[in-house]
């Protein structure tokens, strides 16, 4: 059974550019969030999707924005990257109390 | 959501139990108590979770006072592997139709050595 899947596992982009990256949830789970880690900090929440709607949104520009596929499978996107914006971005799909997490991708902007 | 403070950093021997406690006094009635583990560039793990006295499972065990003010996750016998960030997450979750959001702090850094 495969676990959470996130690609690609590494990326550079240029300040300005936009980036896409995907996630694949857990076999059976319908729901699927998205977070960003700094480097030394813990996750932080950037939203959640479940039968393909947002339902809850942290703290997150705008440019930030996602879907969710009828499959469940999810995307991230964020737009006119800043150099702050460099962080593992992690999916995470749940079943009850549970949170699966997937191994991140690595978001370098230069 | 209920904030949390635990220690910043831990270290310990290789067979040693650690307890790391985390202090949540503003936790509400339907909160629950939740520990994740996690290596670098990994995703947390989850390792146990709780709403009052003890859990235990085969990873580590779960204390939580009456007042449920505060929580204590133990790991018997660490090792070397178990060197990581240990973070504990406190709020509601809901069971049907819309999952968790979870909150996150800055979390333990558990350190081992031989």
């Amino acid at each position: 059974d495969a676990g959470v899947t996130q690609s690609p596992t590494h990326l550079i982009k240029t300040r300005g550019q936009q980036v896409t990256l995907r996630c694949s949830p857990k076999s059976g789970h319908d729901t699927v969030s998205w977070y960003q880690q700094a480097l030394g900090q813990g996750p932080q929440f950037i939203f959640q999707y479940y039968e393909e709607e947002e339902r809850q949104r942290g703290n997150f520009p705008d440019r930030f924005s996602g879907h969710q596929y009828p499959n469940y499978s999810s995307e991230l996107n964020v737009n006119a990257l800043l150099l702050g914006d460099s962080a593992l971005y992690l999916c995470a799909s749940s079943f009850r109390a549970e949170a699966f997490f997937g191994q991140g991708t690595r978001l370098t902007v230069v | 959501l209920a904030k949390t403070t635990q220690p910043i950093s831990m270290d310990s021997y290789e067979g040693q139990e650690v307890n790391i406690t985390c202090s949540h006094n503003n936790i509400a009635t339907n909160d629950y108590i939740t520990w994740y583990q996690q290596f670098p560039s990994q995703g947390p793990r989850f390792i146990i979770q709780g709403y009052k006295t003890k859990v235990t499972n085969e990873v580590a065990s779960l204390f939580i006072p009456a007042d449920r003010k505060s929580s204590t996750l133990s790991l018997p016998r660490v090792s070397l592997s178990d060197t990581a960030v240990y973070y504990c997450l406190v709020g509601a979750y809901i069971l049907t139709g819309g999952g968790n959001k979870l909150t996150f702090g800055t979390g333990t850094q558990l350190k081992v050595e031989l």
